[in-house]
């Protein structure tokens, strides 16, 4: 069973809405990782936040420690946002992976 | 710019065939990684390493071996390909320290025949 879950698997939306993508971890971590994975297969950092919020651009990523959840925002989405999603605990030096949210976002 | 680099971006191989899938990074990281991302599944780690000739086992290590002569090199190895370890291979790379990202490659799309 993989300690990290991520919802939803699937998204699809239209050009301009709203997208929140979320994650559940079970057990005290150190930092959380989204990353993002575009077709072809490269992996790239867009946050690492150990408490509260932080904010780049269009994205938003929150994180509450107590509930051990976090979520991505991308307001106003575009379909250059169309990627995969990747949520990621780190514990210590251990990064563990969500299965990812597929997101496509189209015109 | 620093990066990690994966010799091959896709590589079509025979059943039986022993495969080499190398990996090196130009930031002197201590750490180094390897997984598997197949779908709905996400990525999983096969082997990482502390330190040169150092490795140590992940989640699914059955069917592949690793080497990391030097610091800035990591290689998988898988003895015998088979069907079942078509996949995309994606290495990484992180400073020693808690809370520190990896820095991804961009993968290796692995089909074997």
């Amino acid at each position: 069973k993989n300690e990290v879950e991520q919802s939803p698997q699937n998204l699809t939306a239209q050009e301009g809405e709203f997208i929140t993508i979320n994650c559940s971890y079970s057990v005290g971590i150190s930092a959380l990782h989204w990353l993002q994975q575009h077709p072809g297969g490269g992996i790239v950092s867009l946050f690492m936040l150990s408490s509260g919020k932080k904010k780049h651009g269009r994205l938003i990523a929150t994180i509450n420690i107590q509930e051990k959840h976090s979520s991505l925002h991308i307001t106003a989405s575009h379909p250059r946002d169309s990627a995969v999603y990747i949520c990621a605990p780190t514990y210590n030096n251990d990064m563990r992976f969500g299965a990812g949210t597929r997101l496509t976002v189209k015109p | 710019d620093v990066k990690v680099t994966q010799s091959s971006r896709y590589l079509v191989k025979r059943t039986g065939e022993k495969v080499f899938l190398e990996c090196v990074q130009d930031m002197d990281h201590e750490n180094m990684f390897w997984y598997r991302q197949d779908p709905g599944l996400g990525l999983r780690l096969i082997y990482f390493s502390y330190d040169v000739k150092m490795k140590e086992k992940g989640d699914i290590p059955e069917g592949y071996s690793v080497s990391r002569e030097k610091k800035e090199r990591f290689s998988l190895i898988l003895e015998s390909a088979s069907t079942n370890q078509t996949s995309m291979y994606l290495c990484a790379s992180s400073p020693i320290g808690a809370g520190y990202g990896y820095t991804f490659g961009s993968g290796t799309r692995l089909t074997v025949v």
